[in-house]
């Protein structure tokens, strides 16, 4: 079976670092993504990675280990704006995504 | 400015009705995609497309029906609603190449079926 797994909620203070980690466990592979969503809203792409490595996008970077089947998201600076629902989704194949449930993260002031 | 709008944004609905929730893109992208999500819950791909002419089944697509006349209109049919239809409808398109570029979603449609 095809299977992505994340925490389903985490909680950190403003100006803090937090790590989502997503384990996946997929037919192929073909990139990992990470978007971000608000409450009541549609989902905004943040990152992709498909080599082993990170990549670093201003104050969010996303890591991904093949052989492990792991990724995560590091959110730095933590702002009350990033309190949200952070997924996870594979591409096995072309075109298609496998979503996991999201984490969603609450940021305290 | 390039988007994909979906509408309506939300909808209430009497069991047994038709309807069809309209998605469409000024972007250009030839690939696009219905995706259902309960809340708190994960994404479930229901139809996609990857041009015109060319629709595919996800893996809760038996009880509607998607076309795709043109490469910016998308439009998902459901032929009776029922009550467990009621969900939010996530429209979403994406390009080929450059391969990273992820999804662009729609705003979405919040459907309740009574």
């Amino acid at each position: 079976g095809q299977n992505i797994d994340q925490p389903t909620e985490m909680t950190a203070t403003e100006g803090a670092i937090v790590q989502i980690n997503c384990t996946y466990q997929t037919s192929g592979f073909n990139g990992l993504f990470w978007y971000q969503q608000h409450a009541g809203e549609a989902p905004t792409f943040l990152s992709y990675n498909v080599l082993d490595g990170l990549e670093e996008k201003g104050r969010f970077s996303s890591f991904l280990s093949r052989s492990k089947g792991y990724s995560y998201l590091l959110l730095k600076e933590l702002q009350m704006k990033d309190s949200a629902s952070y997924l996870c989704a594979v591409r096995p194949g072309t075109y298609k995504y496998i979503f996991g449930t999201g984490t969603r993260l609450k940021v305290l002031a | 400015e390039a988007d994909i709008y979906q509408t309506p944004r939300y909808l209430v609905i009497g069991t047994g009705k038709k309807i069809t929730l309209e998605c469409s893109q000024t972007m250009g992208h030839d690939k696009m995609y219905w995706y259902q999500q309960d809340p708190g819950m994960e994404l479930h791909l229901i139809h996609y497309s990857y041009g015109v002419n060319s629709t595919e089944k996800g893996d809760l697509s038996s009880e509607s029906t998607v076309s795709r006349i043109r490469t910016e209109h998308f439009p998902l049919t459901l032929e009776s609603a029922r009550p467990s239809h009621t969900s939010q409808y996530l429209c979403a398109s994406s390009n080929s190449v450059p391969q990273g570029d992820g999804y662009t979603f729609g705003s979405g449609t919040r459907l309740t079926v009574v």
